[in-house]
Parts: C-alpha cells; structure tokens; sequence
C-alpha cells in the first residue's frame, strides 16, 4: 500500500539554524498537510497546501515557517530560525481529494529537537 | 470552535480484556469523527470515521465506535485486546463542511498499555 515518507526520521538542531523537513506524499493525492505534536500536548494543525499554495494555515505557521513542492514529489517544510519551542514532531499527511469522507494519510513524522 | 477531549492520557490493561477508550467532542454541527493510532516509531494510521449513517462503526484490527451524538462521544472499543495493540490513540474532529476548513482537530492522545 503506498505510503507517505517523511525524512529524516530525527532531526537536531541549534537554535537560530534553518531546517528542512522532506516528505514524500502519495504519488496520486493532491492536498498536502503539515502537522506538529508537541511532546505531551496534541496534534496540531500547521498547514495545508494545494495546487501550488498554502490553502490554509493556522497561527502556529508564521513567517518563520514555509511550505514548498520542489518537484512533482517532495513536499517541504521550512523553518527558516528555530526555536526552542520549534522542538515537536512533524507530520506530513496527504490526501487524495478535498472531500470530507476522504481520509489524510499521515507519513512517520520527523522528530525535530532544537537544542 | 471545535475541540476533542481525551480524558484518560494512559491505560492499562490485561492482554484478552475488552478496552474502551473514550472520546468527547464539542462541535458545532454533525462531526466527522476519527480514531487514528500511533505505534512507536510510526505515524498515524486510520483505525476508522464516522460521517453519517450507521452510529457503530466498524475498524480495521477489530476495533469499532459508537457514535452517541446525545453524550457528544465517540468510544473506541475492543472486546479483546492483543499485546500489539499497545500504542497511543487519537480521537480528531473535522473537518468543517462548507466553512472551507479541511484540518482535523485532534484530542490529546491516550495511551495504552497491554500486560501479558
């Protein structure tokens, strides 16, 4: 069954450092989410994006973070100036429509630790 | 706006025991609802939704659902747990019809340990 990839699996970084986490959504889906858990708190909403352009984002994605499709498969997000409270785990999750009944596949996540 | 409520961050029970994990939403019209799992070192996998219809939903790895739209609840359940279904639970809300919102909203995850 095909899978959304996310890469690296673990990512540490110092504070100020730009990062870039890479994923790889299914080949055949459209819209492209990311979203972040926070050790111990929930899964939060980041950014969604379709057809070139972030469709929707949250308060969280502010003008340290931005999204890109490189090429016809990766699908990036950066946060230009890390911060201590940037260390979360980062979903990429993809989906074949925009239609309610139709379900986000999520990738592993990558584990981003600001230090 | 709409959030979820997990009430119990972590649960433990006996391999071969039933399980219910509980979930309450707060929304504003009919929920689309969702239970996602976490394995360690994994991502978040569709255990099963509800949308409309039939309140009991049915699940892969032998979980169901039932949607009480009186108690604003939507139970996971299993009548036997197996020690692979150790892992953490998600209850999400969402997304929002006709407000152009497609994010999920998602609870605070519990738990679940399994004794052999």
């Amino acid at each position: 069954e095909p899978e959304v990839t996310q890469t690296p699996s673990h990512q540490v970084t110092q504070m100020g450092q730009e990062v870039i986490l890479r994923c790889v959504p299914i080949s055949n889906h459209l819209y492209f989410y990311w979203y972040r858990q926070i050790l111990g708190q929930k899964v939060e909403f980041l950014v969604s994006f379709y057809n070139n352009e972030i469709s929707e984002k949250s308060e969280i994605f502010d003008d340290q973070f931005s999204v890109e499709r490189p090429d016809g498969s990766n699908f990036t997000l950066k946060i230009r100036s890390t911060k201590l409270e940037d260390s979360a785990m980062y979903f990429c999750a993809s989906r074949k429509q925009e239609l309610y009944n139709s379900p986000l596949h999520f990738g592993n996540g990558t584990r981003l630790t600001v230090t | 706006a709409q959030s979820v409520t997990q009430p119990d961050i972590h649960i433990t029970v006996s391999e071969g025991a039933s399980l219910e994990l509980r979930c309450n939403y707060s929304y504003g019209a009919t929920p689309y609802l969702f239970w996602y799992v976490q394995s360690p070192g994994q991502g978040l996998q569709l255990l099963l939704k509800y949308f409309s219809g039939d309140t009991l939903v049915q699940g892969i790895k032998g979980f169901e659902a039932e949607f009480k739209r009186s108690q604003s609840s939507f139970n996971l359940r299993k009548p036997s747990v197996h020690w692979s279904d150790a892992a953490e639970y998600f209850c999400a809300v969402g997304p929002i019809p006709g407000a152009g919102s497609y994010q999920l909203t998602f609870g605070k995850g519990t738990k679940l340990s399994v004794i052999p």
